[in-house]
């Protein structure tokens, strides 16, 4: 029972492109959503975070888009850069009940030089 | 500065021995959380402590598995009488407060290998 779907498992891009990694989520309770950046032997690294009363959250080369209806995100990252290259977790949580981040598989993106 | 320090990077247990993983959070933080990442998954959540006290333990299998967060220390996550499916990177991760996810730091992790 996945409640947060991350259905590309890889996704390479060439430098300078625009990366976009997409979530779908199932339960219609959670009302925040969290990317997380990993880099192997390294535990996850917050990046950029969204409330579900909007649709865009922006921070520099990184933004996450949130299509209720659909329930389904999106992380664009613009231009992408080596440097990049990382495991990318979407994550859900419903913040009127309890503190439990439900992840999904996670996403490896490869950026190319 | 440090951050969420976890150890050992690397257990090796064979089955039927106990695996003690230890975390200590961030200064200042009184807020410990273990989640578990089983091969190709995402993280799973397992338990929730404060200072003394297990607030949720929802992620925790009924069996072999306990969590502690002592007043003074580090928290432990103990398995007892470990299995092969118990291989897994343990996380542990610290916060403040409640209600801040963005200000939750992970540690490096637990790679757990049973043999």
């Amino acid at each position: 029972d996945q409640q947060v779907k991350q259905n590309s498992p890889s996704l390479s891009v060439q430098e300078g492109r625009i990366s976009i990694l997409n979530c779908d989520y199932t339960n219609s309770m959670f009302d925040y959503f969290l990317w997380y950046k990993k880099y192997p032997a390294e535990g996850p690294t917050f990046l950029i975070s969204i409330s579900s009363i909007k649709d865009k959250n922006e921070d520099g080369r990184f933004t996450v888009f949130l299509n209720k209806s659909a329930k389904h995100l999106s992380l664009h990252i613009v231009p992408s850069q080596p440097g990049d290259s990382a495991v990318y977790f979407c994550a859900a949580i419903s913040r009127g009940g309890s503190e439990k981040l439900v992840f999904g598989k996670g996403t490896k993106l490869t950026v190319n030089p | 500065n440090a951050g969420v320090m976890q150890n050992p990077r690397h257990l090796v247990r064979r089955r039927g021995q106990e695996a003690r993983l230890r975390c200590s959070p961030m200064k200042g933080h009184s807020h410990v959380y273990w989640y578990r990442q089983l091969p190709e998954e995402g993280l799973k959540f397992m338990v929730y402590l404060q200072k003394e006290n297990i607030i949720d333990e929802s992620g925790m299998p009924k069996e072999r598995f306990s969590a502690e967060f002592p007043k003074e220390g580090p928290s432990i996550l103990r398995i007892q009488q470990v299995v092969r499916g118990d291989s897994a990177a343990y996380f542990c991760a610290s916060s403040m407060r409640t209600g801040g996810v963005e200000k939750l730091f992970f540690g490096s992790g637990t790679q757990l290998s049973v043999l």
